[in-house]
Order: structure tokens, then C-alpha cells, then sequence
């Protein structure tokens, strides 16, 4: 049973402040690795995507993996309380089979 | 542009009812996928479609019928449907099947 977990939080920061947003992966075969927001009562949408070991800045947002410890994370910088949504770490499996395989959620509360 | 449509936005129906949920884009995208998501829950994977043929249903009751009638198109049939069916039902599509995923608004159904 391939598994990615996230700490359900809530997670809760102040306005201005780093979030940080941790997920693992038991596949080692995954391939890439994508953060999604979804706000209450819509669909996910599309932060970042990883496919290679270290970081990938995309303005306030900034992805890191670890494949070797297989851990991906998501750091928001300067976080808005626009920013307060259910964060999903999803990771695509390598193989034939290519499925994505969501993380049950991050719920991140930023307070002004 | 990765804008994928959904229609309707809400729906309701009874158990003896037959009902469609249809899903659209013009990105020129090869995969479509059918996701249900309960509250609080991550998406849950249903049926992919790529190049318009099926190549995964993760054996989804048959009360739930789906369709590619092109390479833009992707619909789902709904018949005697059962209150615990009640979800948000999420379209995505992806450049090719194992690529990034965009996800459409969503159709929240209802099932009395």
C-alpha cells in the first residue's frame, strides 16, 4: 500500500510569518511530487511541482525533496491570511501504473 | 491556460434517478480523470482515461458509468445511486497520463 502522510494540524501562524508544511511517501519508485491548496467547498489547485532532489522557489512558495529520506515540504513565506486553506501533498507513483496518491491534508490557519 | 470546466456545479437526486456530470477542456490534454472527494477527505482516484480509451477503474460500483466521447469531453453517467455517493466530484486532466494534474471546479452532488 503505497502511503503519503501529512500532519493534519491544524497548523496555525501569524501573518508575515514562514509556514512550513511536511510530507512523506513510503514508494522509493515515486517519480514527482506536487503540493495542492484547496480551499473549503473547492477544488484543488496547482502550487508547485518537484521532480529533482533540493529546492524550487516560485515566489513566496519554495518546494524541497528528499528522496533519499523520501520526505517532500512546502514553505510559504510572508504567509497571507489568504493563504489559510487544506494544503495536499500528492505524489505521483513511478512504474506502469502512474497514480496519484493524495496525503490526507494540512489544514493552515494564518491569523492576522 | 489549464482550465478545465465542470458541469453542473450542484446536484441533487433521487436514488431512482439517472443523472451525467460532464467535464471539458481545450488544452489538448491525452488523460481525464474522474476523482470523488468526501468531506474532509483527500480526492479519492476513480477511472482514468488516456488517448479517449479507459486505463484505470479502481473498481468503482457500476452505478457509475463513464464516458470519453473525445479527446475533450469526459462524462459521468449516474444511476440508482446510493446518500453515501454524496461527494464533490472532481474532473482533472494531464498532458499525458503520468504529467501534472489540473483539477475543474467540481460538481457537488447530493443524493436523497
Amino acid at each position: 500500500q503505497k502511503e503519503v502522510e501529512q500532519n493534519s494540524g491544524p497548523l496555525s501562524v501569524p501573518e508575515g510569518a514562514i509556514a512550513s508544511l511536511n510530507c512523506t511517501y513510503s514508494d522509493r519508485g515515486s517519480q514527482s511530487f506536487f503540493w495542492y491548496r484547496q480551499y473549503s467547498g473547492k477544488s484543488p489547485e496547482l502550487i508547485m511541482f518537484i521532480y529533482s532532489n533540493g529546492d524550487k522557489e516560485d515566489g513566496r512558495f519554495t518546494a524541497q525533496l528528499n528522496k533519499a529520506s523520501q520526505y517532500v515540504s512546502l514553505l510559504i513565506r510572508d504567509s497571507q491570511p489568504s493563504d489559510s486553506a487544506t494544503y495536499l501533498c500528492a505524489v505521483m507513483s513511478g512504474g506502469s501504473n502512474y497514480k496519484l496518491t493524495f496525503g490526507k491534508g494540512t489544514l493552515l490557519t494564518v491569523n492576522p | 491556460d489549464t482550465e478545465v470546466t465542470q458541469t453542473p456545479k450542484h446536484l441533487v437526486m433521487g436514488m431512482t434517478n439517472k443523472k451525467s456530470l460532464k467535464c471539458e477542456q481545450h488544452m489538448g490534454h491525452r488523460a481525464m480523470y474522474w476523482y470523488k472527494q468526501k468531506a474532509k477527505k483527500p480526492p479519492e482516484l476513480m477511472f482514468v482515461y488516456s488517448y479517449e480509451k479507459l486505463s484505470i477503474n479502481e473498481s468503482v460500483p457500476s452505478r457509475f458509468s463513464p464516458e470519453c466521447p473525445n479527446s475533450s469531453l469526459l462524462n459521468l453517467h449516474l444511476h440508482a445511486l446510493q446518500p453515501e455517493d454524496s461527494a464533490l466530484y472532481l474532473c482533472a486532466s494531464s498532458e499525458q497520463y503520468e504529467e501534472t494534474q489540473y483539477f475543474g471546479p467540481g460538481t457537488r452532488l447530493l443524493v436523497l
